[in-house]
């Protein structure tokens, strides 16, 4: 059955450090896309980052990385140069198959990561 | 370029009545899939639409229902609302049935009581 395991349930880090969220994921499927969501208090899940598995480079986004290792299954975010705005709920996402061709999000319980000033 | 928007944005409902929910996508985006969030959980998959069809549905009971309309703009339905019924309901879209990249909403918050 495919799974997204998030361990952190909350994280500190200190403004302008950067910080590492971990996901590791379970699937018997080749191919599938691994996706990382900020969820701020007011409710939106803002989309940040996606890794696809037969992607050979780490996925980059500005600040944000998304440290692949296939071998391993896990997909951890890593937040460079943290801002008092990434004070957040980060959720690991992983796309699976839902039926007749399409594709669901299975979510991990989720990060909150709070920057210190 | 307007993101995907809901409404309502609150809702509050007593046990055992109807709610209806609703979603329009973004622009040119065919796909729409609902999503119902506990508090403390990550979001749990209900339905995927694309073209006006269901193309997936998750591990929920058929009280819960939606559809999709020819402008892709979606109604997520739940009947007999029970207490366990209270979430924040959101709505993502994209462009094609992969998902590859999906855009949510800012949900819909139901509370019964």
């Amino acid at each position: 059955a495919q799974k997204i395991t998030q361990t952190q349930p909350g994280m500190f880090v200190q403004e302008k450090e950067a910080v590492t969220l971990d996901c590791t994921y379970d699937t018997s499927d080749q191919s599938y896309g691994l996706f990382w969501y900020k969820q701020p208090s007011s409710g939106e899940m803002i989309f940040l980052i996606y890794q696809g598995s037969y992607d050979e480079q780490n996925a980059t986004e500005g600040r944000y990385s998304l440290n692949f290792q296939k071998a391993r299954k896990s997909a951890n975010l890593v937040i460079s140069a943290s801002q008092l705005g990434d004070s957040a709920m980060y959720f690991c996402a992983m796309r699976v198959p839902s039926g007749a061709g399409s594709y669901q999000l299975t979510f991990g319980k989720g990060t909150k990561l709070s920057v210190i000033p | 370029d307007a993101g995907v928007t809901q409404s309502p944005t609150h809702l509050i409902k007593t046990r055992g009545q109807h709610v209806t929910l609703r979603c329009s996508p973004i622009s040119g985006h065919k796909s729409v899939s609902w999503y119902q969030q506990v508090l403390g959980q990550g979001p749990q998959f209900i339905f995927q639409y694309y073209e006006k069809e269901e193309r997936g549905r998750g591990n929920f009971p058929d009280r819960f229902s939606a559809r999709q309309f020819p402008n892709y703009s979606s109604e997520l339905n739940v009947n007999a609302l029970l207490l366990g019924d209270s979430a924040l309901y959101l709505c993502a879209s994209s462009l094609f049935r992969e998902n590859t990249e999906a855009f949510f909403g800012q949900g819909t918050r139901l509370t019964v009581v």
